[in-house]
C-alpha cells in the first residue's frame, strides 16, 4: 500500500536549536497534515496544508507542501522542552480514502 | 467543551478473551476511525466509519470488529482471534469529506 516515508527517525537536539524533519512519498499527494503526539496521548494536528507550494505558520512552526507533491517539510523554530513528542506526516491517498500514516519523528530537547 | 473520549485509559485482560474499547464523540462528526499503534510504528487503520449503520475494513482489521449504531459511538472489540491484540489503540473523528482527522487519548491494551 501507499507509503509514507519520514526523516530523520529520531533526534536530540538543544533547547533554542532549530528542526526540521520531512515527509516523503513515491506518489503525489492533495493533502498533507502535520500531527503531534505526546507519550501517552493521542496526536494533535499542528498544520494542514492544501496547495502545493504553500507555506503555513502555527507559532514556532512551519510547514510546506512541497512543489512536485511527493514531499512536505516541518519545522521548529527555537526549540523548547515541551516540543518532545513524535512528529507524524499523514495525507489521503486520492479522493475520500482515509489517512496514510508515516512512522513518525521522535524528537527530544536537551535542555 | 467538545472532544472525542476513550475509555478506559487501561485495559487488562487475560488471553483468550474478548474486549471492547470505547470511543464516544460530540463533534456532531460524520466519520470514526480505529488506529492501532505498536512501539516505533505509525498508525494503521483498523476499520473506518463514514456514517451511521456502515463501515469498512481498514489494512489491519483481522481479529476486530466494530459497529456503528449511533454516531457518537463506535466501538471497537478486539476478538480472541486477534494474534497479537497488545498495543495502544486510537479513536479518531472527522467531518464528512474532510481530511482533518481528530483522535481521541487512546486506551492502551494489555493482553495477559
Amino acid at each position: 500500500g501507499q507509503q509514507l516515508n519520514q526523516s530523520p527517525q529520531s533526534m536530540f537536539i538543544q533547547e533554542g536549536e532549530d528542526v526540521s524533519m520531512n515527509c516523503t512519498s513515491s506518489s503525489i499527494f492533495n493533502t498533507w497534515l502535520w500531527y503531534k503526539q505526546e507519550p501517552g496521548e493521542g496526536p494533535v494536528l499542528l498544520i494542514a496544508l492544501y496547495k502545493a507550494g504553500e507555506l503555513t505558520s502555527n507559532g514556532r512552526l512551519t510547514a510546506q507542501f512541497g512543489i512536485t507533491r511527493k514531499d512536505s517539510f516541518l519545522n521548529i523554530s527555537a526549540s523548547i522542552p515541551s516540543d518532545v513528542g513524535i512528529y507524524f506526516c499523514a495525507g489521503p491517498n486520492s479522493g475520500n480514502t482515509p489517512l496514510v500514516f508515516g512512522k513518525g519523528t521522535r524528537l527530544s530537547v536537551i535542555a | 467543551d467538545g472532544g472525542i473520549t476513550q475509555s478506559p485509559k487501561y485495559l487488562f485482560r487475560k488471553e483468550g478473551q474478548n474486549v471492547t474499547l470505547s470511543c464516544e464523540q460530540n463533534l456532531n462528526h460524520d466519520a470514526m476511525y480505529w488506529y492501532r499503534q505498536d512501539p516505533g510504528q505509525g498508525l494503521r487503520l483498523i476499520y473506518y466509519s463514514q456514517i451511521v449503520n456502515d463501515f469498512q475494513k481498514g489494512d489491519i482489521a483481522e481479529g476486530y470488529s466494530v459497529s456503528r449504531e449511533k454516531k457518537e459511538s463506535f466501538p471497537l472489540t478486539v476478538t480472541s482471534a486477534q494474534k497479537n491484540p497488545t498495543a495502544f489503540y486510537l479513536c479518531a473523528s472527522s467531518i464528512a469529506g474532510a481530511h482533518e482527522q481528530f483522535f481521541g487519548p487512546g486506551t492502551r491494551l494489555t493482553v495477559l
